[in-house]
């Protein structure tokens, strides 16, 4: 099956700083690649994604980069505020259904 | 609220006993999704329907569990003999078909406690 790994586990940013959280992934069937965020005690709540056919997506301070040659791809979050603190999680799909999840990137910023 | 809903949110049960979760979709999703989720780690897939069929079941489903969603609107998730190993939160989600179909919109989950 597909497995999809994330990096870093945790990463800490001053506010207003850039975030870059990356995956990858090892099945090249995969062809849809969500962003979920995560907020304690709710469920993961979608905030980007990009399809197989596309290199990147922008959606205002949040950006998504594909690279399939390599098959990896990013979350790039500028200008961060508090309220981006979350875990965020990475995702790809083989075909029409089954998100296969990385192991998820805690994200805090600082005041 | 349009959105997936999920009850309980919270779950505690002693260890062998029977448990069931309900997930009612978005309107119209005819795709509906369940995730296992332990501390720490990101959701793991267990069993997705479409309408009332249920199409594929992961290998985490073990016997003890059963999903059903009879009339291609609300599904259940039973947890039978709970054992301290079940305790996670359970996520459902739902999709619209067509080619929109991958879109998953998640609930806010039933956290589970074996005791």
């Amino acid at each position: 099956g597909e497995n999809v790994e994330q990096h870093p586990s945790t990463l800490s940013v001053q506010e207003g700083d850039s975030a870059v959280i990356k995956c990858t992934y090892s099945d090249s069937a995969s062809n849809y690649f969500p962003w979920y965020k995560q907020e304690l005690g709710k469920g993961p709540q979608l905030i980007i994604d990009i399809r197989s056919n596309v290199g990147e997506k922008k959606d205002q301070r949040i950006a998504v980069t594909l690279n399939k040659t390599a098959k990896h791809f990013s979350l790039h979050i500028t200008e961060t505020q508090p309220e981006d603190s979350a875990v965020y999680f990475c995702a790809g799909v083989r075909y029409d259904y089954k998100l296969s999840f990385g192991a998820g990137t805690t994200v805090t910023v600082r005041a | 609220d349009t959105g997936v809903s999920q009850n309980p949110r919270h779950k505690i049960t002693k260890r062998g006993q029977n448990v069931t979760f309900r997930c009612d979709p978005i309107s119209e999703h005819n795709r509906l999704y369940w995730y296992r989720q332990t501390l720490g780690q990101g959701p793991e897939f267990l069993t997705y329907f479409q309408n009332e069929a249920q199409l594929e079941k992961s290998r985490l489903l073990s016997d003890r569990f059963s999903a059903e969603r009879p009339k291609g609107s609300f599904s259940t998730l039973e947890i039978q003999r709970t054992e301290q190993g079940d305790s996670a939160m359970y996520l459902c989600a739902s999709s619209p078909g067509g080619g929109a179909g991958n879109i998953q919109y998640f609930g806010a989950g039933t956290r589970l406690s074996v005791l």
